[in-house]
C-alpha cells in the first residue's frame, strides 16, 4: 500500500503486505530528517533517521529514503504487522534553527489482519 | 530508567485559569521542547530551550510561558491568554541542539478546560 502524502491522511494495509508512506517537506535548507511512530494517546517514538549527505538508510524492517531533489521522503515497512498501526509523522531539522524539529501532518496507518 | 516524564497524564482547567504541566528529564540533554497536538493534526512548536536559564519562543507561544532554572526540568505554564488551550501536550529533549539528533519525547499531557 501506498500513500501520497497530505491528500491520503489515512493509509489501510493488509498484515504481511509492504507499507510506504510518504511525506513532502518544506525547506531545502533543512538537512536531517526523522520518521516518529505514534500509537494512540502517547508521544512519539524514533523510528529512523536520515541526513541529507544520504538517499537512503535501513534499519529494521523499516527503510528510509530521501530524494532531495524533489524535498520527498518516504518510509518503507516490510511485512507490516498489526502492531506498526499507529500515526507516523516526518520531522525536519534545520542545523541553524536551534536543533527544533518542523513536523508533517502525519499519515494513520492501519492494518488489517 | 532513563527518560522524560511529564506529568500528570491528564489535566482540567476552569476558564481564566492559569496551570501548569512539568516535564522532567534525566537523560542529561541540553535542549528541551514543548508542542502542542491537536486532534489529527501534526505538531507545532511552542517554546525550546537550549541551555539553562535561556528559552525561545517556537511558531505557537502566545499565551504560553516557560522556565528553565535546571537542566532537568522545563515547566510550562498555559496561562488565561490562551484562547484554545484544550489539546495534547509534548515535551522533547534532545543531546546537541543545533546539530541534528533526535528527540525524544514524554508521553504527553491531556489538557481540557472544562
Amino acid at each position: 500500500g501506498e500513500n501520497v502524502g497530505l491528500h491520503l491522511p489515512t493509509l489501510s494495509v493488509q498484515e504481511g503486505d509492504n507499507s510506504i508512506i510518504n511525506c513532502a517537506y518544506s525547506n531545502s535548507a533543512s538537512d536531517y530528517f526523522i520518521w516518529y511512530k505514534q500509537e494512540s494517546g502517547k508521544g512519539p517514538q524514533f523510528i529512523i533517521d536520515i541526513r541529507s549527505n544520504m538517499d537512503k538508510r535501513q534499519g529494521q524492517r523499516v527503510t528510509v529514503l530521501l530524494n532531495k531533489t524533489v524535498k520527498h521522503l518516504s518510509l518503507q515497512i516490510a511485512a507490516t504487522q498489526p502492531g506498526d498501526s499507529a500515526v507516523y509523522f516526518c520531522a525536519e531539522n534545520k542545523n541553524n534553527q536551534g536543533g527544533k524539529l518542523i513536523f508533517g501532518q502525519g499519515t494513520e496507518l492501519s492494518v488489517k489482519p | 530508567d532513563g527518560g522524560i516524564t511529564q506529568s500528570p497524564k491528564y489535566l482540567f482547567r476552569k476558564e481564566g485559569q492559569n496551570v501548569t504541566l512539568s516535564c522532567e528529564q534525566n537523560l542529561n540533554h541540553d535542549a528541551m521542547y514543548w508542542y502542542r497536538q491537536d486532534p489529527g493534526q501534526g505538531l507545532r512548536l511552542i517554546y525550546y530551550s537550549q541551555i539553562v536559564n535561556d528559552f525561545q519562543k517556537g511558531d505557537i507561544a502566545e499565551g504560553y510561558s516557560v522556565s528553565r532554572e535546571k537542566k532537568e526540568s522545563f515547566p510550562l505554564t498555559v496561562t488565561s491568554a490562551q484562547k484554545n488551550p484544550t489539546a495534547f501536550y509534548l515535551c522533547a529533549s534532545s543531546i546537541f541542539p543545533g546539530t541534528g539528533t533526535e528527540a525524544f519525547f514524554g508521553q504527553g499531557t491531556r489538557l481540557t478546560v472544562v
